[in-house]
């Protein structure tokens, strides 16, 4: 089955960029969704189609991708930015199977 | 305002039956596909099913495939699951969540609160 792969944890301190990688076989061909989701709370949408930013979502907020790899940047991360980010994508099948990558967790301190 | 509205869980038994639901409010719901997303304790997320904004076309995750049912009531802006053969790793926070009326893109825009289910003997 498809898979989306990223790192478990990424750690900064406050005002540095923060990068969270994810990496899967389809996603030249496929977009990548990055969601944040907070604890105790409902993941909201933070970056989709690959570099695209939702109303709302903060210009420190980016997303890139090239090859097998999408990348969240935070520039500028601040404390509130702590965490847990994963990415979404569908698999190349034809199916519409979605897929999320199994989470980072973001600690700014 | 758009909102979403989950209900129906709680605790079942092994190899029981569940139905999820998920009132939408605010919006034009056959317009929008939707899906079932789900949450083990501790763990992260995992797509479990989409359907059409008509309903006439449903996708499942290998995990559930067999097993679950998606389908929506688009008369009553309602989303479900049909959950049968519950097993332990079924148990999660299950969330229900629209696509791209706020990006027009195949995103999940809005998500509900979710609703937990817990299957345990």
């Amino acid at each position: 089955s498809y898979e989306l792969t990223q790192p478990p944890s990424v750690s900064v301190s406050p005002g540095q960029t923060a990068r969270i990688t994810c990496s899967g076989d389809a996603l030249p061909k496929k977009y990548a969704y990055w969601y944040q989701q907070k604890s105790g709370q409902a993941p909201v949408l933070v970056i989709y189609e690959d570099s695209k930013r939702p109303s709302g979502i903060p210009e420190r907020f980016s997303g890139s991708s090239s090859g097998t790899m999408a990348t969240l940047t935070i520039s500028g991360a601040q404390v509130e930015d702590e965490a847990d980010y994963y990415c979404y994508s569908t698999d190349s099948s034809g199916n519409h199977r979605g897929v999320f990558g199994g989470g980072t967790k973001l600690t700014v301190l | 305002e758009v909102q979403l509205l989950e209900s129906g869980g709680g605790l079942v038994q092994p190899g029981g039956s569940l139905r999820l639901s998920c009132a939408a409010s605010g919006f034009t719901f056959s317009s929008y596909a939707m899906s079932w997303v789900r949450q083990a304790p501790g763990k992260g997320l995992e797509w479990v099913s989409a359907i059409s904004g008509s309903g006439g076309s449903t996708y499942y995750a290998d995990s559930v495939k067999g097993r679950f049912t998606i389908s929506r009531d688009n008369s009553k802006n309602t989303l479900y699951l049909q959950m049968n053969s519950l097993r332990a790793e079924d148990t999660a926070v299950y969330y229900c969540a629209m696509e791209g009326i706020l990006t027009g893109a195949d995103a999940f825009d809005i998500w509900g609160q979710g609703t937990m289910v817990t299957v345990s003997s």
